[in-house]
């Protein structure tokens, strides 16, 4: 049981540049979502799913689009990176079997920089 | 708009110490709280959750209260150890039923020998 997987762990794209962060999990939740944690600042959500084929809107989602390939699994993607996107990203994802709020379980995250 | 907050960007603490971590919160609807601990290059851990309708609530050498009267959340941990250094985020739930959490910007703590 892995729990949250991310690839890749590390990435540097130039300005312009598109790429999609992969998130997978095993533990078949019916969340996940997407979050973006920079230097001294809480994390913030960018999009998230409640449920497979539901995608909504975070508070920072401007500049990236995600897909809820299947119940396991929820890309973000990146059409065209800018330096203001230089994070590191986080996916998570939780049960909600009960339609209430429970503990989302992060993965290890991806480092990206922007030049 | 409304925020979680934390008290105390850094908290140094003497080893074998008890550590308290406080956390403001200004939504009165929230009704789901957790504690995450993140250590450096890693993704944030879940510690410790509370919901509305309790004020306090026990896991292995953590301790939440939640306040309610005063919109007060804080973290204990008991005999703090070299490992508990890190980074702990609050998060409330403010999004109802769906599950969407505002987190704070996080406390440093750091255990000193």
């Amino acid at each position: 049981n892995a729990g949250v997987t991310q690839t890749p762990k590390f990435q540097v794209l130039k300005t312009g540049q598109s790429m999609t962060l992969q998130c997978a999990q095993d533990m078949n939740h019916n969340s996940m979502y997407w979050y973006r944690q920079d230097p001294g600042m809480g994390l913030r959500l960018i999009y998230y799913s409640a449920s497979e084929g539901t995608t909504d809107k975070g508070e920072v989602p401007n500049g990236y689009n995600v897909s809820r390939l299947n119940k396991r699994e929820f890309s973000l993607r990146l059409e065209s990176a800018a330096p203001s996107q230089t994070s590191v990203y986080f996916c998570a994802s939780s049960a909600r079997t009960s339609g209430r709020t429970d503990t989302q379980y992060f993965g290890p995250g991806t480092r990206l920089t922007v030049l | 708009g409304e925020s979680v907050g934390l008290h105390l960007p850094t908290l140094s603490v003497q080893e074998g110490d008890n550590s308290i971590i406080n956390c403001a919160y200004s939504n009165s609807a929230s009704d789901y709280f957790i504690w995450y601990k993140q250590e450096s290059g890693k993704g944030p851990q879940f510690i410790i959750d509370i919901r509305s309708n309790m004020d306090k609530r026990q896991g292995q050498r953590v301790t939440v209260l939640l306040n309610k009267t005063v919109k007060h959340l804080s973290l204990q941990i008991a005999a703090t150890q070299p490992g508990d250094s890190a980074v702990y985020f609050c998060a409330e739930n403010i999004g109802g039923s769906w599950g969407k959490l505002q987190f704070g910007a996080g406390t440093q703590v750091v255990v000193t020998p």
